[in-house]
Formats: structure tokens, C-alpha cells, sequence
């Protein structure tokens, strides 16, 4: 089946600095890659996705790219804010998409002044 | 934008009881999702639901384990009888579309943590 793998946390930094959070994939199909975001007290929220092989989703600072042969869709913002502190969720549907989403682990982020 | 809601936000019950769990969707989704996260691992798909009907349900949905939407009313999950590994936050998630994989998106409510004892 498929799944999704994360970077390991938690993932601590300062204010101002670069974060990369891992994400590597494997499904059979042809998927439409996400990253999602929780905040302390929230539900998961979409950051961004992806659906084609290829191409680069991004919004508030972060971004990633779906490469589709290293199975693989980092995220990465070049200076990170307080307010950045969440858990980080990498996650994938593929064509037949009857089971939502396949979620990786979830990476913490916390990120001090 | 838009919200889900989902109550109670934590319940406490005793095992073998049972329990409802209740979700209110964005007002014009379609599809309607469980999602259960045990403490320290990952959200994982427990069913789907559309048009009144299961549409998939994965080995974590275990016969004591319901869903419906009475007439368009809460999303409920219902569990009876409870066990002691229920225990975990379960998150209702909606989406407008399932079919395409150009969407796929959901809108997840906070979660309801439930705690068995």
C-alpha cells in the first residue's frame, strides 16, 4: 500500500533560520502530493499541494517540489518565524481516491525567538 | 475559510461503554472522513462517507465502530462497546470532490479526544 515517510522530530530552531522537513513517498499510482499544517488547539489545515510530477507548490514562505523520480517532496522555507511552530504533515492521494489521504508521521517544528 | 466542527473536543468513558462522536462538515461537502490518531503516530484512515453509504473503511474500522449523517444532521461516529485502545484523537475531515486527484482536499475539524479507561 502506500506511504509516506517524514523527517524524525521534533525540529527545533531559531528565529531567521532555514528549515528542511524530509518527505519521501511510495505508491503505485500516480498521486497528488500535500503538505498540511497544525497548529496547537487546531485541526490539520492545508498548506499547499502538488498534482503534477514536476512542478513547485508554496505559500506562506514555504515550498516543495514533487519529484516524481526521487519519490520525494521536501519542504523547505528559508527563514522560519515563531508563528511557524506547528506540526508539519506530508501526505498523498492517489488516482484512486477513496481513502483520503495517506499521512506520514508528522514532523514537530519549534521554532524560538 | 471553511470550518468543520467537531464535539465534544474530549470526552472520558469507562470501557465497554459506548460513545458518539460528532462531526458538522463544511455545509456543501459531499464526502465525509474518520480519522484516528493514536498518541505519537500518524492519522490514519479509518472510513468514508457518501451519499448515506460506507464507501471504504480500513482495517482499523472494527465492527463496534459506526457511522451515519441522519438526514444531512451531525457526521457521528459511534463506538460501542468502547476498548482500552480506542483511545486516541479522531478527526473528522469533508471535501466538496473524491474523484479527482487534482483535488482531494480536506478540511479537518480540531478533533475529539477520546480517553478510555
Amino acid at each position: 500500500g502506500d506511504s509516506v515517510t517524514q523527517t524524525e522530530g521534533p525540529v527545533t530552531l531559531s528565529e531567521g533560520t532555514s528549515l528542511t522537513v524530509n518527505c519521501s513517498y511510495e505508491t503505485k499510482q500516480y498521486p497528488t502530493l500535500f503538505w498540511y499544517v497544525q497548529y496547537p488547539g487546531e485541526g490539520p489545515q492545508l498548506l499547499f499541494k502538488v498534482p503534477k510530477a514536476n512542478e513547485k507548490g508554496s505559500s506562506r514562505g514555504f515550498e516543495a517540489t514533487y519529484n516524481k523520480e526521487a519519490t520525494s517532496f521536501h519542504l523547505q522555507k528559508a527563514s522560519v518565524q515563531e508563528s511557524d511552530s506547528a506540526v508539519y504533515y506530508c501526505a498523498l492521494s492517489d488516482r484512486d481516491y477513496a481513502q483520503g489521504l495517506t499521512f506520514g508521521l508528522g514532523t514537530r517544528v519549534s521554532v524560538f525567538p | 475559510g471553511p470550518k468543520v466542527l467537531q464535539i465534544p473536543s474530549h470526552q472520558i468513558i469507562d470501557m465497554g461503554q459506548m460513545v458518539t462522536l460528532n462531526c458538522d462538515p463544511v455545509s456543501n461537502h459531499l464526502y465525509f472522513y474518520w480519522y484516528k490518531q493514536i498518541l505519537g503516530q500518524q492519522m490514519e484512515f479509518l472510513v468514508n462517507f457518501y451519499n448515506g453509504k460506507v464507501m471504504e473503511k480500513s482495517k482499523l474500522f472494527k465492527d463496534q465502530f459506526s457511522v451515519e449523517r441522519p438526514d444531512g444532521s451531525y457526521f457521528t461516529l459511534k463506538i460501542q462497546p468502547t476498548a482500552l485502545e480506542d483511545s486516541a484523537v479522531y478527526f473528522c475531515a469533508s471535501s466538496l470532490d473524491q474523484g479527482s486527484a487534482n483535488t482531494g482536499q480536506l478540511y479537518f475539524g480540531e478533533g475529539s479526544k477520546l480517553t478510555v479507561l
